[in-house]
């Protein structure tokens, strides 16, 4: 597709349980961004990769999240023993270096129970 | 560090009407400005942005913005808005030492008959 593609738009769990969430950036797009929202909120910055690297990991809120994207494109958020206060909406945006503009997906919602 | 400030959490308006929006940012160094708006249950929709040269902005869907320096502002203005333009619209900034937006907490624009 053309636009920044992110799966699942829902995720119902339960708290304690494993979650991945998966976003498949604009082709040819070489920075990746993941942030979160809360509800009445803005995007929070959670962590950004160059290519396969993550160059800034600064927002990730403690060790039970993490992100890869091994080959450059394609991201999987990770988060492990979720919290109810991990429910928000997770928006994943991909950007050509340097040009400044952000393309969102339209976010994967979680829910904790 | 760089901020966003937004501090109108709603505004609402009559259709046909004008409206700004407000933005303040705080940055010591260069900075990128941005308007987003997000329309309910959909993903971040840049609506202008702010790089160099002319502090007057157009945008998509009539709207404008005017980066002001002195003021460090980036107020969002249309001249007469439809009941389509009901949202949640975002400022963003981007320093040019970082390579990730700062968004602020949102204006949810109202627009009735």
């Amino acid at each position: 597709g053309a636009g920044v593609s992110q799966t699942p738009s829902n995720k119902v769990t339960e708290k304690g349980k494993y979650v991945e969430l998966r976003c498949d950036p604009i082709s040819g797009h070489t920075a990746l961004y993941w942030y979160r929202q809360s509800l009445g909120q803005g995007p929070e910055f959670l962590i950004y990769f160059q290519g396969t690297g993550a160059a800034d990991d600064s927002g990730l809120p403690n060790d039970r999240f993490f992100a890869v994207r091994p080959e450059g494109s394609v991201s999987t958020l990770k988060i492990q023993r979720t919290e109810r206060g991990d429910s928000a909406v997770y928006l994943c945006a991909s950007r050509v270096e340097n040009t400044g503009e952000l393309f969102f997906g339209e976010g994967s919602r979680l829910t904790v129970l | 560090a760089q901020s966003v400030t937004q501090l109108d959490s709603q505004v609402p308006v009559f259709e046909e009407a004008p409206v700004e929006l407000r933005c303040n940012y705080s940055s010591s160094v260069s900075v990128y400005l941005f308007w987003y708006v997000q329309y309910p249950n959909q993903g971040l929709q840049l609506l202008l942005k702010y790089l160099s040269g002319s502090t007057l902005v157009k945008g998509i869907n009539g709207f404008e913005a005017e980066f002001n320096k002195s003021q460090t502002s980036f107020h969002l203005r249309k001249p007469s808005v439809h009941i389509s333009d009901t949202a949640e619209y975002f400022c963003a900034s981007l320093t040019g030492t970082a390579s990730k937006l700062t968004f602020g907490t949102g204006t949810r624009l109202q627009v009735t008959l």
